[in-house]
């Protein structure tokens, strides 16, 4: 069964910290994105990566910045962490084909003091 | 770029009966996908339904139906006789036809929680 695990299922961090939310993958899929929930708002997409090393910004990129080494992992980072980042962070993946839907992880909901 | 619009932030069913959740949205493309994803309190985001542009027929999965109507950028989904597994958010998403280079991602709307009523 097609698996998206995120490293922590809940985060508590400090402004000013540099955050790091993990996303593996087992599918051997191309694509990964990362979406950020917030209520009344859904979910918008922060980045997204096609192929290792290679990376898209999504709608509401700014403070945030992505990595993804190996073709399992997609890593989103916050360089500096503010108030206003706190929220429910979801990590989803998908094959490279036309009617393939998108798979979840668990979320991270994080907080940021 | 497209937009997806859910006008009910909050809807309640009777347990059995059957509740419509509404959906809209904008794009300039004549071909893509559409998708009702749920939501519950476990926070895994699980694929309802999915319907493809280009068919005509409304897509069903066993006690949800969608109706979708191209020409109105309408994508409403019907739950029949509800049940309370039923109680999450719901989010309706949009998803262009051409899949390369990342294009596979997805735009939603705001969500709907519906709740039901034993």
């Amino acid at each position: 069964d097609v698996k998206v695990t995120q490293s922590s299922r809940y985060l508590v961090k400090r402004t000013g910290e540099k955050v790091f939310l993990e996303c593996v993958q087992d599918m051997d899929h191309e694509n990964m994105f990362w979406y950020r929930q917030d209520p009344g708002l859904g979910l918008r997409l922060i980045y997204f990566s096609y192929d290792v090393k290679m990376k898209e910004k999504g709608d509401i990129p700014e403070g945030y910045s992505v990595s993804r080494e190996k073709k399992e992992r997609f890593s989103l980072i916050l360089e500096s962490a503010s108030t206003n980042q706190t929220s429910m962070y979801l990590c989803a993946s998908t094959p490279v084909s036309s009617n393939q839907p998108q798979h979840f992880g668990d979320g991270t909901r994080l907080s940021i003091l | 770029a497209q937009t997806v619009t859910q006008s009910q932030p909050e809807m309640s069913v009777q347990e059995a009966e059957t509740v419509t959740l509404s959906c809209t949205y904008d794009t300039s493309e004549s071909d893509y996908y559409l998708f009702w994803y749920k939501q519950p309190p476990s926070r895994q985001m699980i694929l309802v339904i999915r319907q493809e542009a280009y068919k005509q027929q409304n897509a069903t999965e066993n006690r949800f139906s969608v109706n979708f109507q191209k020409a109105a950028k309408s994508f409403s989904l019907k739950i029949s006789d509800s049940q309370l597994g039923d109680a999450a958010m719901y989010f309706c998403a949009y998803r262009s036809l051409i899949s390369n280079f990342g294009n596979e991602k997805l735009t939603f709307g705001t969500g709907t929680r519906l709740t039901i009523i034993p």
